[in-house]
């Protein structure tokens, strides 16, 4: 399958500081990716779909200005958590898929953050 | 709305055969996934339904029945390194990904 590579893996910031998370699609070109939050023992709760060239759509209840993306190039997306806070500290995942097909989603690795 | 639900947790032997159900309600539908998670790990691919019946993959079987919106994994010989969460997913008629909330799967010797 597909490679979906995501990094860092863990960071620790302090509250007020911004954290940026990049995920890179290492063997195709994705021009969607999606980015997940989960919580303990929860399943994921989809942020926002990213748009290669274009703004990314938030779900309902996501604060865009907090949770900033983008998607600079086919093989890139980046979150960026701004002014962090503890009760933002959660497992972030991406994952990439080629839209309007049935292909299943490929995931990054995941990013455990820590706000303290 | 669209919804997807499937037991919380579970428990088995090793060894033994368990069946995760899954059951949906999605405005339209073009197919299923299943995906493992261990523990403070991203999600893999398991399986892909789209038509009615049994998909079989090693220890693994994924059972789908759209008539009824309804579907089930089925892993046989269980190893304890199966112990994970099993999630159930389902493409809508607009190719968004609609997650359930997992199952977790607790296998004990």
């Amino acid at each position: 399958g597909a490679v979906v590579s995501q990094h860092p893996s863990r960071v620790i910031c302090k509250s007020g500081t911004s954290v940026k998370i990049e995920c890179r699609s290492l063997d195709f070109q994705a021009t969607t990716m999606f980015w997940y939050r989960q919580f303990p023992k929860k399943s994921l709760m989809l942020m926002a779909t990213s748009n290669e060239g274009s703004k990314a759509t938030y779900e309902q209840g996501v604060e865009k200005d907090k949770f900033l993306i983008n998607h600079a190039s086919l093989t890139l997306s980046t979150l960026t958590v701004t002014s962090a806070h503890p009760e933002d500290s959660s497992f972030y995942i991406c994952s990439a898929r080629v839209v309007d097909t049935h292909t299943e989603a490929f995931f990054g690795q995941g990013t455990r953050l820590t706000v303290v | 709305g669209q919804n997807i639900d499937q037991p919380t947790e579970m428990t088995a032997t090793e060894g033994a055969i368990v069946q995760i159900n899954c059951t949906y309600q999605t405005s339209g539908f073009n197919g299923l996934f299943w995906y493992q998670q261990h523990a403070g790990e991203a999600p893999t691919f398991l399986s892909y339904n789209v038509l009615d019946g049994l998909e079989e993959k090693g220890r693994f079987s994924s059972f789908l029945s759209r008539s009824k919106g309804y579907s089930y994994l089925l892993l046989k010989e269980l190893q304890m390194k199966d112990s994970a969460s099993y999630l159930c997913a389902v493409l809508d008629s607009n190719y968004q990904l609609i997650w359930g909330a997992g199952t977790k799967l607790i296998i004990k010797p």
